[in-house]
């Protein structure tokens, strides 16, 4: 089956930008979607499809592809923004099925 | 606004099977595709699988063999059962909807989610 790999962990400064990664085979043909988890609680989805941010998702949440890799970016991140972040795409592997990133945990300084 | 609440037991013997409910409230069930997926403590998302309203089911290759999704569309509810668990089955279990969108960008996406039923396997 497909991996999604991410980096483990990732810091900014508040108000500053960070982007998180997401590499894998399956995101040169299926969208990536992306996941806020606080610690004790269900994960959050923040973007879906090419660009697209749920009710209620801050403008700063935004999401990029380009082939193996999807990206989200927080611009001006704030502190209740520190989460863990998990990306998810369709395995390409010609199953049915889909797969999560390893996650990245996102500290704001 | 659509809104997911599940229940199960919480503690299982090592061989029992794990089973889980996960009940739909307000909006269409009819017309997707619903999820479980698992996350050990501390560790990431696993996807286990789905179901639709006509009973058509996807399965995670890796945990096929143990696990049955089944709908109740007159109670607009799908369970899930997973046979034979281990200490490696810990974990906090969510259900979840299947949103699809093929209006030019094909995309998946997984929204709303459940609570979260923590399942511990224990001796």
């Amino acid at each position: 089956s497909s991996e999604l790999t991410q980096d483990p962990a990732v810091s900014v400064a508040l108000g500053q930008t960070v982007r998180i990664t997401c590499q894998g085979d399956s995101l040169r043909s299926h969208s990536a979607s992306w996941y806020q988890q606080k610690p004790g609680q269900a994960p959050v989805l923040v973007i879906y499809g090419k660009n697209n941010r749920p009710s209620g998702i801050p403008d700063r949440f935004s999401g990029s592809s380009s082939g193996n890799t999807a990206s989200l970016t927080i611009t001006g991140a704030q502190a209740e923004d520190e989460a863990d972040y998990y990306c998810n795409s369709r395995d390409s592997s010609g199953n049915s099925n889909y797969v999560f990133g390893t996650g990245t945990k996102v500290t704001v300084l | 606004q659509v809104q997911l609440q599940q229940w199960g037991a919480g503690l299982l013997k090592p061989s029992e099977t794990l089973s889980l409910t996960c009940a739909v409230y307000v909006g269409s069930f009819s017309g997707y595709y619903w999820s479980w997926i698992r996350q050990p403590p501390g560790k990431g998302l696993e996807w286990i699988g789905e179901i639709n309203h006509s009973g058509s089911t996807n399965y995670n290759p890796s945990l096929k063999s143990r696990v049955t999704i089944s709908v109740d569309t007159s109670k607009n509810q799908f369970s899930l059962k997973l046979s034979s668990v281990t200490a490696a089955d810990t974990a906090v279990y969510y259900c979840a909807r299947v949103n699809y969108d093929s209006s030019g960008y094909v995309s998946w996406w997984f929204d709303p989610w459940g609570q979260g039923t923590l399942v511990t396997v224990s001796s």
